[in-house]
């Protein structure tokens, strides 16, 4: 079965800008997460979709972080605007309803400058 | 925060078996002990998971202590691709839940 999808690979932006990360789970899988990776440390959950509703976004900064699922399948997350903190990679992945563990994509790396 | 305790480094020898502690005390009766591991640019892999019972799968496999307070993740034949972070996790039952990860244990393997 083909994997997570997540685009792009790489980001590069100035402080302030705006930018958008997208995720395509794994067919079927009504579950979905995007995880905030510092570097040296473990994924931290930012927000968890059930098809297109939210079931916990308790660790995302709302005041620049959102995210959205319309129609239950891909993802996307967007920082408007960016701080250098923000600098991490980015990662989706996606479950099954039934326990499986959680597949991930490999993630989108951003570099703010 | 995470519930688990893990060293931060490991060195193993191609070939050797790589044993990979992880300590999680406080684990309550329902939640399962999952390892991931993380190779350089690339998302989080599911290796394997268990409850109580020692698990064996094609790619490693996970002893239980009986107390269940901690675990060893053992990969039998350590090559140069195991070189990666290893992350032990404890998770609740309910499908569905995100996991919360530590800082993990990196294993180098050399020739």
């Amino acid at each position: 079965e083909a994997g997570v999808a997540q685009s792009p690979r790489y980001k590069i932006i100035e402080k302030r800008q705006s930018v958008a990360f997208w995720c395509n789970p794994i067919s079927g899988h009504a579950t979905l997460y995007w995880y905030q990776q510092i570097l040296g440390q473990g994924p931290k959950l930012l927000i968890q979709f059930q098809n297109n509703g939210v079931v916990d976004d308790s660790q995302l900064p709302k005041d620049r972080f959102s995210a959205e699922r319309l129609k239950g399948v891909d993802s996307t997350l967007k920082i408007q605007p960016a701080k250098l903190e923000d600098s991490a990679v980015y990662l989706c992945a996606s479950s099954s309803q039934t326990g499986q563990p959680q597949h991930f994509g490999d993630g989108t790396r951003l570099s703010i400058l | 925060d995470a519930k688990t305790t893990q060293p931060t480094s490991m060195d193993c020898a191609e070939g050797r078996a790589a044993n990979l502690p992880c300590n999680h005390s406080t684990i309550s009766g329902n939640e399962y002990v999952y390892w991931y591991r993380q190779i350089h640019s690339q998302g989080p892999q599911y290796i394997i998971h268990g409850l109580k019972n020692n698990e064996t799968n094609e790619m490693a496999s996970l002893i239980i202590t009986e107390d269940r307070k901690s675990s060893t993740l053992i990969l039998p034949h350590a090559t140069l691709r195991d070189t990666a972070v290893y992350y032990c996790i404890v998770r609740p039952p309910q499908a569905g839940t995100a996991l919360i990860f530590g800082k993990g244990t990196t294993l180098s393997v050399s020739s």
